[in-house]
């Protein structure tokens, strides 16, 4: 159980156009999702915490404007990075927790999507 | 807030031997405590995770950690490595009722050798 799947798990972009990444709880209901960055061999940094049926909050130094996200229902959220530019190039990794299932704080971690703006 | 140091960057070790990876934290109250694996190229799989109880914690693949809070540490250990636990290694904590958000350390890459 708890799995989380991303979509697409790679691609690749040119510069000034934006990419959708879907990011899905698929045997549980996530009332919260997370989004984190990773640079090569360094650590996950959290850009947002998404919440269904709200406004997503964003770390400091996050731009809301350049990283839309949406958490429309308690499987899916999406983040579209908007305009996007070679720096926006990295490995983007979703994250999910289990409202229900009494499993304290752990987050379930997605697979990840490669994203690489030409 | 909090943070989380993981000491060593690399740790090679030869196959069937034991290892430690290091972990400690700073928090300014309780936290939760994990350790995630990530294979190249793949998302984190949860290794372990301390939320309260038992200071000795087993996970999965054979691994065990100690949480000790006087030392504000987490170390990750297994009594015999195999090949296929060569990968990076996270720590990470979150705050109790801190909404869940997870801070992780710089990692460690274990690399288990012939």
């Amino acid at each position: 159980g708890a799995v989380v799947s991303q979509h697409p798990s790679r691609v690749i972009c040119k510069s000034g156009t934006s990419v959708k990444i879907e990011c899905r709880s698929l045997d549980f209901q996530a009332t919260t999702m997370f989004w984190y960055r990773q640079f090569p061999k360094q650590s996950l940094m959290l850009m947002a915490t998404s919440n269904e049926g709200s406004k997503a909050t964003y770390e400091q130094g996050v731009e809301k404007d350049k990283f839309l996200i949406n958490h429309a229902s308690l499987t899916l959220s999406t983040l579209t990075v908007t305009s996007a530019h070679p720096e926006d190039s990295s490995f983007y990794i979703c994250s999910a927790r289990d409202a229900g299932s009494g499993v304290g704080e752990t987050q379930y971690f997605g697979p990840g999507t490669r994203l690489l703006v030409l | 807030a909090q943070s989380v140091t993981q000491l060593d960057s690399q740790v090679p070790v030869f196959e069937e031997a034991p290892v430690e990876l290091r972990c400690n934290y700073s928090s300014s109250v309780s936290v939760y405590l994990f350790w995630y694996v990530q294979y190249p190229n793949q998302g984190l799989q949860l290794l372990l995770k301390y939320l309260s109880g038992s200071t000795l914690v087993k996970g999965i693949n054979g691994f065990e950690a100690e949480f000790n809070k006087s030392q504000t540490s987490f170390h990750l250990r297994k009594p015999s490595v195999h090949i296929s636990d060569t990968a990076e290694y996270f720590c990470a904590v979150s705050e109790q009722g801190g909404g869940n958000k997870l801070t992780f350390g710089t990692g460690t890459q274990l690399k288990v050798e012939l």
